[in-house]
């Protein structure tokens, strides 16, 4: 069965610095792996995703992602991080079945202190 | 291009008592899929709709039921509410098939709240 582990409930940087918030997944067959952010009383806003190719993928807002298959890790990262990236994070995965399926990880709350 | 809209945003019932949200999705698109997100539980699979038929659904009681419609609009059913449905009803629509991108483009969710 396919599942997702954010092993860090939240994380703390301070504003200039860089983030990672962690991601690890369990999928039988090649993975779609995915980012989502989510803001207070809202939805979830789309960010990254690794369907295939570059292990390195690059989204929205300046974040990117390093998908590695030997460790089965998706961490997110950004070089320099805002105030304003305060929010919830989710990683997901989606076996490669073109499905509208995703299995979230629990979240992670990152806080990016002035 | 209009994103998925969700209504009500908000809604108070009773325990008993049934409750009805909609969901229309990005033009074009033909997939909805309804999450469930909690504090305790996260964000929760329910079911997915493409074209008019359910192909995924998640592990939920039978009080939890959808539908599509022809023009791809999607509503969620919950009857008997339990206080623990007290939720945040998320859905999300995308392209399938050639077009497809892979992700989910989410709405702004309904906050269903039992008493």
């Amino acid at each position: 069965a396919q599942s997702v582990a954010q092993p860090e409930d939240q994380v703390n940087v301070a504003e200039g610095n860089p983030l990672t918030v962690k991601c690890t997944y369990s999928v039988s067959g090649n993975p779609y792996l995915f980012w989502y952010v989510q803001y207070p009383n809202r939805g979830l806003q789309f960010l990254l995703k690794y369907i295939t190719g570059d292990n390195l993928v690059k989204g929205s807002y300046g974040f990117e992602a390093e998908f590695n298959k030997s460790q089965t890790s998706f961490h997110l990262k950004k070089p320099s991080a805002l105030v304003s990236d305060s929010a919830l994070y989710f990683c997901a995965v989606r076996e490669a079945d073109n499905t509208g399926k995703l299995i979230f990880g629990q979240g992670t709350t990152l806080q990016v202190k002035p | 291009k209009a994103g998925v809209t969700q209504t009500p945003r908000y809604l108070i019932k009773t325990r008993g008592q049934q409750v009805t949200l909609s969901c229309s999705p990005i033009s074009g698109h033909r997939s909805v899929s309804w999450y469930q997100q909690t504090p305790g539980q996260g964000l929760q699979f329910l079911f997915e709709y493409f074209s008019e038929t359910q192909r995924n659904k998640g592990n939920f009681p039978g009080r939890f039921s959808g539908r599509q419609f022809s023009n791809s609009r999607s509503e969620m059913n919950v009857s008997t509410l339990e206080l623990g449905d007290s939720a945040l009803y998320l859905c999300a629509s995308s392209l399938v098939g050639g077009q497809a991108t892979g992700e989910l483009f989410f709405g702004e969710g309904s906050r269903l709240t039992v008493l």
